[in-house]
């Protein structure tokens, strides 16, 4: 089975500063999805960013981007030039390619990101 | 993108009541749905997945008779909390998907309150 790790349950960040949030993952699979979500104090779950993992090319989202290590089975999220609404919990997920429609996504446990004015 | 609405968002409810969620995917065909409950400051846990016209496919330790899927159309399911007591209390989260999508859209959510 698949497991997801965000080994760090809090991190902190100065406004307009850049942050890196960890996720290693254990798979046995070539082929799948990775994915950052952000869950606001809303609690509305937002899709910030996803990686083929068999694309090499580093995925990006205006502030948002991953370095995705597939032989390391690392995918962190950098978030550039941080603003007062970042402030979340990210979670990182993975998805396996096969298994069709009904394959489950697996979170990590997150991590509360808070942003200092 | 695409959106996936959810109602109630709150409701209080007295314990031994039925409780029914619906969620909704407002501009696609959700083939599939998934039903997750999380609880304060923790990662959200899959109850169920269910595809449209076929019975829901629970995880693991989830009471199948206590939280009934319906997965009626393309774009709702609904989830129903039976017979509910204080422990069912949690924050339930449905998410959608449609055939040949690799990404998951989530509801707001749904805070369940059992008195």
């Amino acid at each position: 089975a698949q497991t997801v790790t965000q080994s760090q349950p809090e991190m902190s960040v100065q406004e307009a500063e850049t942050v890196t949030l960890s996720c290693t993952y254990d798979t046995s699979e070539s082929d799948y999805y990775l994915f950052w979500y952000k869950q606001p104090p809303s609690r509305q779950m937002i899709l910030v960013i996803r990686q083929e993992a068999y694309k090499q090319q580093n995925a990006t989202e205006n502030r948002f981007s991953v370095n995705f290590q597939k032989a390391a089975k690392s995918f962190s999220l950098k978030i550039s030039d941080s603003q007062l609404g970042d402030a979340a919990m990210y979670f990182c997920a993975y998805r396996s390619a096969i298994g069709g429609a009904n394959s489950k996504l697996t979170f990590g446990k997150g991590i509360t990101l808070s942003v200092r004015p | 993108g695409a959106v996936v609405s959810q109602h109630p968002s709150r409701v209080i409810c007295k314990s031994g009541t039925s409780v029914k969620i619906e969620c909704r995917s407002l501009d696609f065909q959700a083939t599939t749905m998934f039903w997750y409950r999380q609880f304060p400051k923790q990662s959200l846990m899959l109850m169920a997945t269910s595809n449209e016209g076929s019975k829901a496919t629970y995880e693991q330790g989830v009471e199948k008779d206590k939280f009934l899927i319906n997965h009626a159309s393309l774009t709702l399911s609904t989830l129903t909390v039976t017979s509910a007591h204080p422990e069912d209390s949690s924050f339930y989260i449905c998410s959608a998907r449609t055939l040949g999508s690799d990404t998951q859209y989530f509801g707001p959510g749904t805070r369940l309150t059992v008195l």
